[in-house]
């Protein structure tokens, strides 16, 4: 069972910039993985910011951006807000299944 | 616009079986996977496996391999996913999710509490 890894927690200051990783046990990942990157706050469903690696939802901020970095899925925000505060989950394609990355905890401070 | 309604929060003891239903509308229903998704406390994200209504293609994660089965009911577009011998650990918040062939995800269910006790 492939294994996938993120940050366990990051920490970012009112408009900054945060890349946050997602990486692979079965090598690097290329599109072939179709990375998804979500956010969950408490209390609400996860809602999902990027598809395929790098593409954008109408309603993902222009802020968020999707990326193949050293190897491994990232999602960067650029001009950090209050209310980007969130876990974040990366999902990446298995052999006919998916799995979940253990979410990074971002904290703006 | 697309919609994805899950059945309310359920309480089952240990050993007992759930069925949790997610209600499709805005678009056409056999032309999207279906997957399932669960929020443990204090846990992260957990993917249960996915169905295409269309051929009944099904997919699970090894670990939850004959314990759970989706399917889909094309004339009420509902997708059902049971779980069969409950322990504690199901306990969470289990979310239905919309995918396009080749990882296009998008939107979800509003979730459905579980607790098993």
């Amino acid at each position: 069972q492939t294994v996938v890894t993120q940050e366990p927690s990051l920490t970012v200051s009112p408009g900054g910039t945060v890349t946050l990783t997602c990486a692979s046990s079965a090598g690097a990942v290329t599109s072939s993985f179709y990375a998804n990157w979500f956010q969950q706050k408490p209390g609400q469903a996860p809602r999902t910011l990027i598809y395929t690696t790098s593409q954008k939802h109408s309603w993902t901020p222009d802020r968020f951006s999707g990326s193949l970095l050293g190897g491994k899925a990232a999602l960067t925000l650029s001009g950090v807000q209050p209310e980007d505060e969130a876990e974040y989950y990366c999902l990446l394609y298995s052999g006919h299944t998916w799995v979940f990355g253990g979410g990074t905890k971002l904290t703006v401070l | 616009q697309v919609q994805l309604v899950q059945s309310g929060a359920a309480v089952r003891k240990p050993g007992a079986s759930l069925r949790v239903s997610c209600k499709a509308s805005g678009y056409t229903f056999t032309d999207y996977y279906i997957h399932w998704v669960r929020l443990a406390p204090g846990q992260g994200l957990e993917w249960l496996g996915r169905v295409f209504p269309r051929d009944a293609g099904i997919h699970y994660p090894q670990k939850f391999q004959g314990r759970v089965t989706m399917t889909g009911d094309t004339s009420t577009s509902t997708v059902y996913m049971d779980l069969a011998h409950l322990t504690s650990e199901d306990t969470a918040l289990y979310f239905c999710l919309r995918e396009r062939d080749g990882g296009y995800f998008d939107y979800w269910g509003q979730g459905t509490l579980v607790t098993v006790s």
